[in-house]
Order: structure tokens, then sequence, then C-alpha cells
């Protein structure tokens, strides 16, 4: 079935520092989700990305969809403590599912 | 408006014990998923339901079953638990895309 990887698994940054988180699906997507977890809370939606080699912005957060619809990341320029938890992919192919990946933690030290 | 409601928040049952879990889409979702997510992994998809028609099912045994009713609020139903039952259980509307999570049932099986 389909498999849906994330790396890092945790990462650690001092506040200030930028972060980035990888995506990478054993088949090709319809589309891209990213979500983010606070600690103790549920997965709060944040963008989808559709098109092949598309990159969107929000704020500090730049989303990247790859070209061959396979792989994306999320980048995080000069952290802040607000940032904290952990960042979810998940990919649909089908439009009935989302699969995600195992996530990465972010951890940042003020 | 009120977000994804699911109820109870938190719930501890017998091995061999049957749960059901309730949720409330965001008025005018007619769409309602359910994953379950295991303290530490990407939530796992169960079942999807559009307009009371099963979309999609994951990769879960008989035991999980579900059902959507007309004004759209579902339930998940879990036989006989196991104590790999013990989870997360969230419930997720969607309108057109990206979905919107439940706070969750926290399962506990002992």
């Amino acid at each position: 079935g389909q498999q849906v990887m994330q790396i890092p698994q945790y990462q650690h940054v001092q506040e200030g520092e930028d972060f980035t988180t990888y995506c990478n699906s054993s088949t090709t997507l319809s589309n891209i989700q990213w979500y983010k977890q606070r600690p103790g809370g549920h997965p709060v939606f944040l963008i989808q990305l559709v098109k092949s080699g598309e990159v969107k912005k929000q704020k500090r957060l730049t989303f990247q969809f790859g070209e061959a619809k396979k792989n994306s990341s999320l980048h995080i320029t000069a952290t802040q403590t607000t940032d904290v938890g952990t960042y979810f992919c998940a990919g649909d192919t089908s439009g009935s599912r989302l699969t995600f990946g195992e996530g990465t933690q972010l951890t940042v030290n003020p | 408006d009120a977000g994804v409601t699911q109820s109870p928040t938190h719930l501890i049952k017998t091995r061999g014990q049957h749960v059901t879990l309730r949720c409330s889409p965001i008025s005018g979702h007619k769409s309602v998923s359910w994953y379950q997510q295991v303290l530490g992994q990407g939530p796992q998809f169960i079942f999807q339901y559009y307009e009371k028609e099963e979309r999609g099912r994951g990769n879960f045994p008989d035991r999980f079953s579900a059902r959507q009713f007309p004004n759209y609020s579902s339930e998940l139903n879990v036989n006989a638990l196991l104590l790999g039952d013990s989870a997360l259980y969230l419930c997720a509307s969607s309108l057109v895309y990206g979905y919107t999570f439940g706070s969750g049932t926290r399962l506990t099986v002992v």
C-alpha cells in the first residue's frame, strides 16, 4: 500500500534558526496536505498543494510540492517558540483518505 | 460556528468490551472521516463517509465499523476491544479540501 515517509523524526532548534521537514511518498499523489499538532492537541490543517512544482508561503512557512508529485517539504524561517509541535504531511491519492507521515517533532529553545 | 465535536473525550474500557465513539461535523460538512492515532505516530485512516455512504475503508479489522446519520453525524464502533486499540480516535470533516479535526476521544483499553 501507499507509504509516506517523513524526516527527520525530531528536530531541536534555537529560536531564530530555520527548520525544514521533508516528506516522500511511494506513489504519485493527487495532492499533499500539511498539518500541525501541538502537544496534547489534534492536527490542524495548514495547507494543501495540488500542482506539480507548486510553492506556497504562509508568513514564515514555505511549502513545496515536487515536480513528480511524490515529495514535499515545509520550511520555517526564523523559528519562534509558538512553532513548537509535530508537523505532519499527508498524501491524498484517492480523494477519500489521507496517508499521514510519521511527523517531525519540532522543539524550539528560547 | 462550532468545530468538529467528539464524545466522549476520554474512555477506559476492558478487553473484549465494545465501544461507540461519536462525532458531529462542522455544519454544512457532509464528509466525515475517522482516524486512529497511536502515541508517537501519525494518524491512520479508518473510514470515510459522505452523504451516509462509505467512501473508503482503511486497513482495519472487521471489529471496526462506522455509520453516518442523516444529520451527517457519525459513530465509530469497535467490538471485542484489544489492548492495541488504545489510541486517540480522531474524527475529521471536510467541505472542499483540508480536514478539520475534532479534539479526539482518548481510548484506553485495560
